[in-house]
């Protein structure tokens, strides 16, 4: 139980353009799921905290316009990367909240050219 | 001072060996516990919830200790598969999780 899928699990685009990236609990449902970027050997930075039928709650320093998180089910969040430039790239990861414990996502990787 | 410190190592050890990583918090009001495991260029995945009581999984044993705020991980017996960061998270009443920077473990043979 508890499983996460993540889509893409990784995706190339020109620069400008926009990505969307997809999270899901597959088995349960998840009132609270959190978005991370995890740059290369650098720790989880959280993003941002995206809450059912509300809006997120970003992070110090997290452009909330360039980010844009939409979480329309119980199920169901995405992250769109706005206008993606070359520094967006990064490993972008969800975790969906069970209870007290975060289930993982297997990741999108996101290379901007 | 960071709400979750670990010692980044890596902790390079043979086969076999028995080694240990402390983690510690800052917030006393912290309720939860966990230890992840991260793969490189992986997600995190779960490997133990940390209890008042101590939780320990086969060769995995963790600890809480509130008084000083840390708690701890012991790996017995290490195998070469235990290679990888190894990932403190604490969480409060909210439980927006906050995480440590992870602690590398390297097992040789």
């Amino acid at each position: 139980g508890a499983v996460v899928s993540q889509h893409p699990s990784w995706v190339i685009c020109k620069s400008g353009t926009s990505v969307k990236i997809e999270c899901r609990s597959l088995d349960f449902q998840a009132t609270t799921m959190f978005w991370y970027r995890q740059f290369p050997k650098q720790s989880l930075m959280l993003m941002a905290t995206s809450n059912e039928g509300s809006k997120a709650t970003y992070e110090q320093g997290v452009e909330k316009d360039k980010f844009l998180i939409n979480h329309a089910s119980l199920t169901l969040s995405t992250l769109t990367v706005t206008s993606a430039h070359p520094e967006d790239s990064s490993f972008y990861i969800c975790s969906a909240q069970l209870r007290d414990t975060q289930y993982f996502g297997p990741g999108t990787r996101l290379t901007v050219l | 001072r960071k709400e979750v410190e670990q010692d980044p190592g890596p902790f390079n050890v043979p086969e076999g060996a028995t080694v240990a990583f402390n983690c510690t918090y800052s917030n006393s009001a912290s309720q939860s516990f966990f230890w992840y495991r991260q793969d490189c260029r992986k997600e995190p995945k779960l490997l133990m919830s940390v209890y008042s009581s101590g939780n320990e999984d086969g060769r995995f044993t963790a600890q809480l200790n509130r008084a000083s705020q840390y708690i701890s991980l012991l790996i017995r017996d290490s195998k070469l598969s235990d290679s990888a960061t190894y990932l403190c998270v604490v969480s409060g009443g909210s439980y927006i999780p906050t995480f440590g920077r992870g602690t590398s473990l390297i097992v040789h043979p």
